[in-house]
């Protein structure tokens, strides 16, 4: 079953803005990641947070955790066209011994 | 210099016929995965090596076969292909079982008609 779902499905908005992506999951985690897969390709990761952490930070990438709520944020910043992707959540689940991913949210950044 | 790489990129195949999909990696991670991605997109894990010893082997149909010749290969045979079977299977690897990041191959796109 899944672990993590993305909300919201998909994502429209113009270059320059900022883009939000969030992300709900069910059980207990060491850690939790966010991916991004653009059109034809494998995913790639792009930010790890641990469960004793609160908010993380990659370049344009802002990454909150909030385990009493068991979710996760991505922000992504001052968003270009080649941010145009999806991007994944994804959990260590239940046991920490594989990596769950959610259904991801679809980023159209318009030029 | 690819990190992670799979073969054959697409694969269009009938109902009933076996197939392979190969997968290597240049990093010398101990833990190789296969996914399944459908036409959701939804990303599924299948199966997981841990230094050519199967560790995570999902519910999968037995007509999946994975095989891990060493550490850094890890194939995937299917046999009497099935019409459901058609999805992208990506190959991914990682330092060590859960804790560090994937990195993927880019897929192989499988058709069964």
């Amino acid at each position: 079953s899944q672990q993590g779902e993305e909300d919201p499905q998909a994502l429209s908005i113009q270059e320059g803005e900022n883009a939000t992506m969030n992300c709900s999951y069910k059980t207990s985690i060491n850690n939790l990641q966010w991916y991004r897969q653009n059109s034809g390709r494998g995913l790639v990761h792009l930010i790890l947070i641990r469960s004793n952490e609160r908010e993380k930070h990659s370049g344009r990438l802002r990454v909150t955790l909030d385990t009493s709520k068991k979710s996760s944020s991505l922000l992504i910043t001052a968003s270009r066209a080649a941010d145009t992707a999806s991007y994944f959540c994804a959990t260590d689940g239940k046991y920490g011994n594989k990596l769950v991913f959610g259904a991801g949210t679809i980023l159209r950044v318009k030029s | 210099d690819t990190a992670v790489s799979q073969t054959p990129k697409y694969l269009v195949t009938q109902m009933g016929n076996d197939k392979s999909i190969k997968c290597e990696q240049n990093l010398g991670h101990d833990t190789m995965y296969w996914y399944k991605q459908d036409s959701k997109k939804f990303l599924k894990i299948m199966f997981s090596y841990n230094n050519k010893e199967l560790i995570i082997n999902e519910t999968v149909p037995n007509r999946f076969s994975p095989k891990s010749p060493d550490k850094a290969h890890l194939n995937l045979h299917i046999n009497s292909l099935e019409l459901g079977d058609s999805a992208v299977y990506f190959c991914a690897s990682s330092q060590d079982r859960v804790y560090s990041p994937l990195h993927f191959g880019n897929g192989t796109r499988l058709t069964v008609t």
